[in-house]
């Protein structure tokens, strides 16, 4: 069965600072995908990225960075310089071969300060 | 990019009301939808599984008597709650991908609270 961890429950930190956002996952499937969405205090999912199992190349999109180890069943989302408008619940999530559907982690608080 | 609308985004009622929220798919076809279901400061925990021209598959735990699922079109499915008790209030969001592996579109969610 398939499980995604989120670990960290809520951070918060001060605008400028970097901040690293754990996530841990099980399968047992070779073939699975990742992703990272950002739910703001408006409710509405949006989505950050996608890795599949065999892509393990870190990713830079601006101030995001995220780190994928398969050896640690890790993929790991830093904020560099971190801004008031990162402010959300960050969920990752899992979906194996042959299924849309997603496993979401329980999700973290980032909550950013001026 | 590909949208989902979903409506209401707020919905109040009185307990014993049913209630449908609508989620479509504006620009694309989507032939299997998802119905999630969210606790305050909680995860989305996934409901059911909205497929076109067929019966949705529902997640252990959830009564199908309860939450009727409605994918007629490849562009909408709805979700009913019938009989709603304040039990029942929560974030609902739907949502519609493409193939195997691609991320999912959402809905931006109906709150529902039952008084």
């Amino acid at each position: 069965a398939q499980k995604v961890t989120q670990a960290q429950t809520e951070i918060s930190v001060v605008e400028k600072e970097d901040v690293t956002l754990d996530c841990v996952y099980e399968t047992r499937d070779t073939t699975y995908y990742l992703f990272w969405y950002k739910q703001p205090p408006s409710g509405e999912l949006v989505f950050l990225i996608r890795r599949n199992s065999f892509d393990e190349q870190n990713e830079i999109s601006g101030r995001y960075s995220w780190n994928f180890q398969k050896s640690t069943s890790s993929f790991n989302f830093t904020i560099t310089a971190s801004q008031v408008v990162d402010s959300a619940v960050y969920f990752c999530a899992l979906s194996e071969r042959g299924f849309q559907k997603l496993v979401f982690g329980t999700g973290t608080r980032l909550l950013v300060s001026p | 990019g590909a949208v989902v609308s979903q409506h209401p985004s707020w919905v109040i009622c009185k307990s014993g009301t049913s209630v449908k929220i609508e989620c479509r798919s504006l620009d694309f076809q989507a032939t299997t939808m998802f119905w999630y279901r969210q606790f305050p400061k909680q995860s989305l925990m996934l409901m059911a599984t909205s497929n076109e021209g067929s019966k949705a598959t529902y997640e252990q735990g959830v009564e199908k008597d309860k939450f009727l699922i409605n994918h007629a079109s490849l562009t909408l499915s709805t979700l009913t709650v019938t009989s709603a008790h304040p039990e029942d209030s929560s974030f609902y969001i739907c949502s519609a991908g493409g193939k195997e592996g691609q991320p999912q579109h959402f809905g931006d969610g109906t709150r529902l609270s039952i008084l």
